[in-house]
């Protein structure tokens, strides 16, 4: 079975602060791991992907993350926060077999303090 | 390319009503899944469609329905509308339900309001 969890449900970071959304997994076997993005009254946006290639993943907007299989950790952090960036994130796991359903955390709401 | 467009965007109906939301899929993708979103669940699995056949089912209601077409676009059904049906519902997209490790692209969603 699978399950993610979101380690914080809000986040506030001041303008050109690093930003951490913390995102744990569990999973049998070797999983997917995404991050999406959901700005107000929008549909989910994928930032970045790991599917078992490289660990260090870099996304859109200056995101990227990496997958810890030894902390079953896939933390989302970006250099420099922009206000653009608030919105609310989700890491989702999935598996490798076209049955497996995707799982999605609760969600970050990520607020930028000017 | 076009994206995953849902259609209408916003919905108000009375309770005890019933409704209908369509998404149309990214051209070529072949699966389409659906999502309800609200502040207290978060984003729950309704049900996946692939080749017109729904293949995974989450734990909703028979008043939750759905169908897909042959040309892959989807429809959901809602019957007997109740105040907790309240959501925005998000569709998704995958080429197929193998290639979903390739992460699924969504449309804006349906925000339905039942009163």
């Amino acid at each position: 079975a699978q399950s993610v969890t979101q380690l914080d449900s809000h986040v506030s970071v001041s303008e050109g602060t690093p930003v951490l959304l913390r995102c744990n997994y569990s999973s049998s076997y070797s999983p997917s791991l995404f991050w999406y993005v959901q700005h107000p009254n929008k549909g989910l946006q994928l930032l970045l992907k790991y599917t078992s290639a490289a660990t260090l993943v870099k996304g859109i907007n200056g995101f990227e993350a990496e997958f810890k299989k030894s902390e079953t950790s896939f933390h989302l952090t970006k250099p420099s926060a922009h206000m653009s960036d608030a919105a609310e994130y989700f890491c989702v796991v999935t598996g490798m077999n076209r049955d497996d359903k995707i799982i999605f955390g609760k969600g970050t709401r990520l607020h930028i303090l000017p | 390319k076009a994206g995953v467009t849902q259609t209408p965007r916003y919905l108000i109906k009375t309770r005890g009503q019933q409704v209908t939301l369509s998404c149309s899929p990214i051209s070529g993708h072949r699966s389409v899944s659906w999502y309800q979103q609200t502040p207290g669940q978060g984003l729950q699995f309704l049900f996946e469609y692939f080749s017109e056949t729904q293949r995974n089912k989450g734990n909703f209601p028979g008043r939750f329905s759905g169908r897909q077409f042959s040309n892959s676009r989807s429809e959901m059904n809602v019957s007997t509308l109740e105040l907790g049906d309240s959501a925005l519902y998000l569709c998704a997209s995958v080429p197929t339900p193998g290639q979903a490790t390739y992460g699924y692209t969504f449309g804006s969603g349906t925000r339905l309001t039942v009163v």
